[in-house]
């Protein structure tokens, strides 16, 4: 499983943008990037999953570059509620271990 | 929106004792899981489990750990004999075409 790195935390403002951007340096050829988000006391949840170019749903969007070896995860005008820690994932499609990191905390603050 | 369930959500057990988690998984789903969280640390992968038998395992399974789908619809984890340091959040999860569904958790306590 190729390793991510993501930064430990992030602070936003309410209304604000927030683009988190994690490496994997050594992805796979038919591996994914796969995004969920934790809130306190609960179970991960899903969020996004991508493999090349621009994918984007009703909750965020993921941006892969070419060289897929990063990608970021855009949440358009963060509200309170998107405190939370975002993890990035990498593997195949129908990957059936997670593999989590420490992920990237967020503060949405008003 | 369909969900996965899990009772209970909170267990507080003694050292030794047998502990058993319960879980229903989202009703079409063929995969499942079983994930652990020691407070304030990562998400840790414990076992899967398709067609009635484990598919993958951690180190952390270990012989103390045990996963049963007794019938259609329950999808259990057993422990044994319970550790202090079993004590954490121990999250089911259910995957069909795609992503995994997680479910709320149950958090344990071993005193």
């Amino acid at each position: 499983l190729a390793k991510t790195t993501q930064p430990i935390s992030m602070d936003s403002y309410e209304g604000q943008e927030v683009n988190i951007t994690c490496s994997h340096n050594n992805i796979a050829t038919n591996d994914y990037i796969t995004w969920y988000q934790q809130f306190p006391s609960q179970g991960p949840r899903f969020i996004i999953q991508g493999y090349k170019t621009k994918v984007t749903n009703e909750v965020a969007s993921l941006f892969i570059p070419a060289d897929r070896k990063s990608s970021t995860l855009s949440l358009p005008r963060v509200s309170l509620s998107d405190t939370a820690v975002y993890y990035c994932l990498v593997g195949d499609k129908d990957f059936q271990k997670l593999v989590f990191g420490t992920g990237t905390r967020l503060l949405v603050s008003p | 929106e369909p969900e996965v369930t899990q009772t209970p959500s909170h267990q507080v057990t003694q050292m030794g004792q047998e502990v058993i988690l319960r879980c229903v998984p989202i009703s079409n789903h063929l995969y499942f899981y079983w994930y652990r969280q020691i407070l304030g640390q990562k998400v840790e992968f414990l076992v899967s489990f398709y067609n009635n038998e484990i598919s993958e395992k951690s180190e952390i399974f270990d012989d103390q750990f045990s996963v049963e789908r007794p019938d259609g619809s329950n999808f259990t984890l057993k422990i044994r004999s319970t550790k202090l340091e079993d004590s954490a959040m121990y999250f089911c999860a259910s995957k069909g075409r795609q992503e995994q569904y997680f479910g709320p958790g149950t958090r344990l306590t071993v005193t």
